[in-house]
């Protein structure tokens, strides 16, 4: 069964950094891209960072750009997000999400996810 | 960035009738479009990529249809479990892109 555990959300205040992890169970993590989509509260879900398996691909959404890093430990079967300068803005629950692969191509599109993992921002 | 837009916000439905549920994008996304489900507290699940291709495990009353622009995802009968709101997502360009859901609620 496939599983994805977040932790490391928190409250911190703005200007704030806080570092995300992922474990993942399950599957054969070391072959698939992964990322990280969020929710603000209320709100609907917003693309953030994806990672290719070897770590040779990274994208980011332009909202994020500079001050978050996504990475990644395939001996560990963990995903990272290191976020920095952290906003109110960036207050949302934060799902790792496993890229979805047919037999032949990856698509960015997410078949499983993780419960999430709250992030406050605030003073 | 291409912009998905959805529709209606909020959608009351009665248990055992039909949901009709659109998605529109700003450009074409040929059939790179997905749709899922997420309940109050929960994770989103996939229910359909590939615009009409249900993901393992989606029971047949979900269908979805469309290609370039409209998008429809239809769920034939409703049932308690299927009160939820409803995202589509578009994977054909960089940025992926959600829609701003919609709300399918107890009428």
């Amino acid at each position: 069964e496939v599983q994805l555990v977040e932790s490391g959300g928190g409250l911190v205040k703005p200007g704030g950094s806080l570092r995300l992890s992922c474990a993942a169970s399950g599957f054969t993590f070391s072959s698939y891209s992964m990322n990280w989509v969020r929710q603000a509260p209320g709100k609907g879900l917003e693309w953030v960072s994806s990672i290719s398996s070897s770590s040779s691909y990274i994208y980011y959404a332009d909202s994020v750009k500079g001050r978050f890093t996504i990475s990644r430990d395939n001996a560990k079967n963990s995903l990272y997000l290191q976020m920095n300068s952290l906003r109110a803005e960036d207050t949302a629950v934060y799902y790792c999400a496993r890229m979805y692969c047919s037999s032949t191509s990856c698509y960015p599109l997410f078949d499983y996810w993780g419960q999430g993992t709250l992030v406050t921002v605030s003073s | 960035e291409i912009v998905m837009t959805q529709s209606p916000a909020t959608l009351s439905v009665s248990p055992g009738e039909r949901a009709t549920l659109s998605c529109r994008a700003s450009q074409s996304v040929s059939s790179n479009l997905a749709w899922y489900q997420q309940k109050p507290g929960q994770a989103p699940r996939l229910l359909i990529y590939g615009a009409s291709t249900r993901a393992t495990g989606i029971p047949a009353r979900f269908s979805g249809s469309g290609s370039g622009t409209e998008f429809t995802l239809t769920i034939s009968s409703l049932q308690s479990e299927d009160f939820a709101v409803y995202y589509c997502q578009q994977y054909n360009n960089w940025p992926p892109v959600f829609g701003g859901g919609t709300k399918v609620e107890i009428k």
